[in-house]
């Protein structure tokens, strides 16, 4: 059974600093994507950067990159230079299978981050 | 560019009166994907549709029925609502995951806020 873990409840972040978003996930399907959304308190959902499981690097996308520890299955979200539009809540999902297999994503719970002034 | 369209946007419901959320997207997406989304609990997938006429159960299917008969509507029905259907819902479509270039992202609608006295 798929399953997606988000630690953290909530963190405060002061401005400027980077911020790493824990993300676990368990499955066993060999095939899977990673991906992180943030949903800003206007409701939103956006996404940011996507992970594939047979992807050799970790993926970047501008201020976000995502630390890929295949063996931990652990995906981390890292968001450098934290500004204070960066305050909302953020999303780990996981989808299984590839290539039109009946598959489902997932979400965790989520992690709401408060950037510091 | 319309993507996903969700209707209505607000809706407010009596105990045991039942309605249908309407799901439309037009960028040709085979998936499409009804959420819920509650304080503290993510997103939790209610139902699914790996293309037209075709119809799973996700996470928290029970209440709730779907029906995909074109491949761009996905629509969520409450036969007899209760006050823990109170909810926020969002729909979204995406592609099959693998299929280059496409990452297989989830594209959300802007949520229906629905609530049940």
């Amino acid at each position: 059974a798929q399953k997606i873990t988000q630690t953290q409840p909530g963190m405060f972040v002061q401005e400027k600093e980077a911020v790493t978003l824990d993300c676990t996930y368990d499955t066993s399907d060999p095939s899977y994507g990673l991906f992180w959304y943030k949903q800003p308190s206007s409701g939103e959902m956006i996404f940011l950067i996507y992970q594939g499981s047979y992807d050799q690097q970790n993926a970047t996308e501008g201020r976000y990159s995502l630390n890929f520890q295949k063996a931990r299955k652990s995906a981390n979200l890292v968001i450098s230079a934290s500004q204070l539009g960066d305050s909302a809540m953020y999303f780990c999902a996981m989808r299984e299978g590839s290539f039109g297999r009946d598959d489902k994503i997932i979400f965790g719970k989520g992690t709401r981050l408060h950037i510091l002034p | 560019n319309a993507g996903v369209t969700q209707t209505p946007k607000f809706r407010v419901l009596k105990t045991g009166q039942s309605m249908t959320l309407l799901c439309a997207q037009d960028m040709n997406h085979e998936y499409m994907y009804w959420y819920r989304q509650d304080p503290g609990m993510g997103l939790r997938l209610i139902h699914y549709s790996v293309g037209e006429g075709t119809t799973a159960k996700g996470e928290v299917p029970d209440g709730y029925n779907v029906s995909r008969l074109k491949k761009q509507n996905f629509l969520l029905g409450l036969e007899s609502a209760a006050p823990s259907q109170t909810s926020v819902y969002f729909c979204a479509s995406s592609s099959p995951h693998g299929q280059a270039p496409n990452t297989g992202e989830l594209f959300f609608g802007e949520g229906s806020r629905l609530t049940v006295l």
